[in-house]
């Protein structure tokens, strides 16, 4: 069983306020990424890492930045939250072999 | 640019019946991986099989097989004796040098089994 957790699972927060996703994974993978998914779409790149004190941007354009300090953190953060960032936040890390995935953290903003 | 194509939007399936996910990519990369995941609706994405472009034998994983093709760039999933368990998305990606060793993924099809 993969070993990668996002915190919160459900976040509903007014339009504004600046929330930061969690994401952590203890196998020491160093490849991480977040993806943006709306129900039923398909996954878009907006970040990844390569390790610490690594970060890039995806595919798909996001206001939202990332850090990476630790190996295992990879938290995402959005400074000012409109309602167009509602959706499904996935991180996933990966070593040589497939990505694992958290369990998403779905993310409404009103 | 590297893509995966992923034609049908929904299937339907009988219980116990076998059915194919169709899946075509393109790169120009010629060492790749193809992986295939299954979203059930709790959202949380799994992992089910890879295919590596110079794996000689199609993959397979319990009910799960792949047949891949690689001169037409196919890499369909096959399930054996669908169980009403395996009603969720399905999405098929592929990893390479041209994308930075990030996935990259298809839109998915979703799967219903009817008992």
């Amino acid at each position: 069983e993969a070993d990668i957790y996002q915190t919160p699972r459900y976040l509903v927060i007014g339009t504004g306020k600046k929330i930061t996703l969690e994401c952590s994974q203890t196998m020491g993978h160093d490849k991480m990424y977040w993806y943006q998914q709306d129900p039923g779409m398909e996954l878009h790149l907006i970040h990844y890492s390569y390790g610490v004190n690594s970060t890039e941007k995806g595919d798909l354009s996001s206001e939202s930045t990332v850090s990476r300090i630790r190996t295992e953190h990879f938290p995402l953060t959005l400074e000012s939250a409109r309602p167009s960032h509602t959706s499904q936040y996935l991180c996933a890390s990966s070593g040589r072999g497939e990505a694992f995935f958290g369990q998403g953290t779905r993310l409404t903003v009103v | 640019a590297q893509k995966i194509t992923q034609t049908q939007p929904g299937m339907f399936v009988q219980e116990k019946e076998a059915v194919t996910l169709d899946c075509t990519y393109d790169t120009s990369d010629p060492s790749y991986g193809l992986f295939w995941y299954k979203q059930p609706s709790s959202g949380e994405m799994i992992f089910l099989i890879y295919q590596g472009s110079y794996d000689q034998q199609n993959a397979t994983e319990g009910r799960y097989s792949l047949n891949f093709q690689k001169a037409r760039k196919s890499a369909n999933l096959v399930i054996s004796a669908s169980q009403l368990g395996d009603s969720a998305m399905y999405f098929c990606a592929m990893r390479s040098l041209e994308s930075q060793g990030n996935l990259i993924f298809g839109k998915g099809t979703k799967l219903s089994v009817k008992p």
